[in-house]
């Protein structure tokens, strides 16, 4: 366990659906962060929050709309999403900027999409 | 050109051997370099971090950073089944916090 949980572990959704992805950190870290991972692809930073703030939006598409109510907590809103959306996307955190210390990222465990 | 680049293996080793993971970066001022193991199904896990020239050791794993040459690499001694997964290699400059990513090297332990 690395002190961040992501529910749900596994979801299928439909084209027209709306659903949301949650992640909540315990280890009193100020950043948060998405991430798709596909198959045979580098993993894709989506998102970074510090401090509730988001600070970089890496082109992802309107379809996927983040929320950061508070240091601990992140969500991923999920909207008319595509096939080839289908993936593991993954929440991580970090200490945040100004903690004086090289930003190690840990991760969750993932949630499984499938678009059909 | 990747800005990370690992070859995607699979990388076979016999049980008890030594195996050689390598990576090389593009960006001239990267700082942190990190290696997470990733099991099948599974989310990344943090093995080793190196931020300076030369080795670094922890337990079976020593991490080696070659900064001139756009290099780092992950030794694993004596491997073992347990350690077949795959490999990702991530760098990012000091003080920033967009991490790149390769696209891992798949590690298989035959006993």
């Amino acid at each position: 366990e690395t002190g961040v949980t992501q529910t749900p572990r596994h979801l299928v959704m439909g084209m027209t659906n709306k659903k949301s992805l949650k992640c909540e950190q315990h280890l009193g870290h100020n950043a948060m962060y998405w991430y798709k991972q596909s198959a045979k692809k580098p993993l894709e930073l989506m998102f970074v929050y510090n401090f509730k703030e988001q600070t970089e939006n890496n082109s992802v598409p309107s379809r996927f709309s983040p929320e950061c109510p508070n240091s601990s907590h992140l969500f991923l809103h999920l909207h008319t999403l595509q096939p080839e959306d289908s993936a593991l996307y993954l929440c991580a955190s970090s200490q945040g900027p100004g903690a004086g210390v090289v930003e190690t990222q840990y991760f969750g465990p993932g949630t499984r999409l499938l678009v059909l | 050109q990747k800005e990370v680049e690992q070859n995607s293996g699979p990388l076979s080793v016999p049980e008890g051997a030594i195996a050689s993971l390598n990576c090389t970066y593009s960006d001239r001022g990267s700082q942190s370099f990190f290696w997470y193991r990733q099991y099948s199904g599974k989310s990344p896990e943090l093995i080793m971090s190196i931020y300076s020239n030369g080795d670094k050791e922890d337990g079976r794993f020593t991490a080696q950073l070659n900064k001139a040459s756009q290099y780092v690499s992950l030794l694993i001694r004596d491997s073992q089944p347990s350690d077949s997964a795959t490999y990702l290699c991530a760098v990012n400059m000091m003080g920033y916090q967009k991490v790149t990513f390769g696209t891992g090297t798949k590690l298989q332990v035959i006993p």
